[in-house]
């Protein structure tokens, strides 16, 4: 079975800084992977998402992802934070074998100080 | 075009009562899921239909919880009788393709039950 561990709960950062969100996965094969969003209030927004080819991944909002399998991760980074990143961020896992099922890792809590 | 929506947004019951929450997907999208997320612990996945028929009901924690997809179009999801370990956030998503990167989500219902 799949799984996803985002090892971070809450994060700080100050505004202007950079940030790096850690995802691991567990799956024998090569997953889809994906960076949701939600703001408050907010549904899940889709960030970026890969699934094959190059392995580093643009986004939406100025974030990129880049996926190692040799260390099944697939952390998300951004060079500059601005305030309104402030959000909770998930890392989610979906498997060709799975239908297209989702299983989401815990999230991580982002906040941005001024 | 309008994306998935969900009612209520808010819903505040107490045990043994009964709730209902909505989903409308996108139109046309043939796919519509519900998640959950309680007390802040992962989103996991409840249910999937194609059309009216359930493709995927794994995720259903027991039998106090029943979806419908009647016609094909909204879905409900009944709790009946809502424990306090049901309180979180629900959430709806739909695709029109089969595939894991076609989901669009819903804003969630928070249901807290008392």
């Amino acid at each position: 079975a799949q799984s996803v561990t985002q090892p971070d709960i809450h994060i700080t950062v100050s505004e202007g800084a950079s940030l790096e969100l850690r995802c691991n996965y567990s799956y024998g094969a090569t997953p889809y992977l994906f960076w949701y969003v939600q703001s408050p209030g907010q549904g899940l927004q889709l960030l970026l998402k890969y699934f094959s080819g190059d392995t580093l991944v643009q986004g939406i909002k100025g974030f990129e992802a880049e996926f190692k399998r040799s260390q099944s991760s697939f952390n998300l980074r951004k060079p500059s934070v601005h305030w309104s990143d402030a959000a909770e961020y998930f890392c989610a896992v979906g498997a060709e074998n799975a239908g297209n099922m989702l299983t989401f890792g815990g999230g991580t809590r982002l906040m941005v100080k001024p | 075009e309008a994306g998935v929506t969900q009612f209520p947004s808010h819903s505040v019951i107490e045990k043994g009562q009964t709730v209902t929450l909505r989903c409308d997907p996108i139109s046309g999208h043939d796919n519509l899921y519900w998640y959950r997320r309680v007390m802040g612990k992962e989103i996991k996945f409840l249910l999937h239909f194609v059309k009216e028929s359930k493709q995927d009901e794994s995720g259903m924690p027991n039998n106090r919880f029943l979806a419908e997809r009647t016609g094909g179009t909204y879905s409900t999801l009944k709790v009946q009788p809502a424990e306090l370990e049901d309180s979180g956030v629900y959430f709806c998503a739909s695709s029109q393709v089969y595939r894991a990167d076609g989901y669009t989500f819903g804003s969630g219902t928070r249901l807290t039950v008392v």
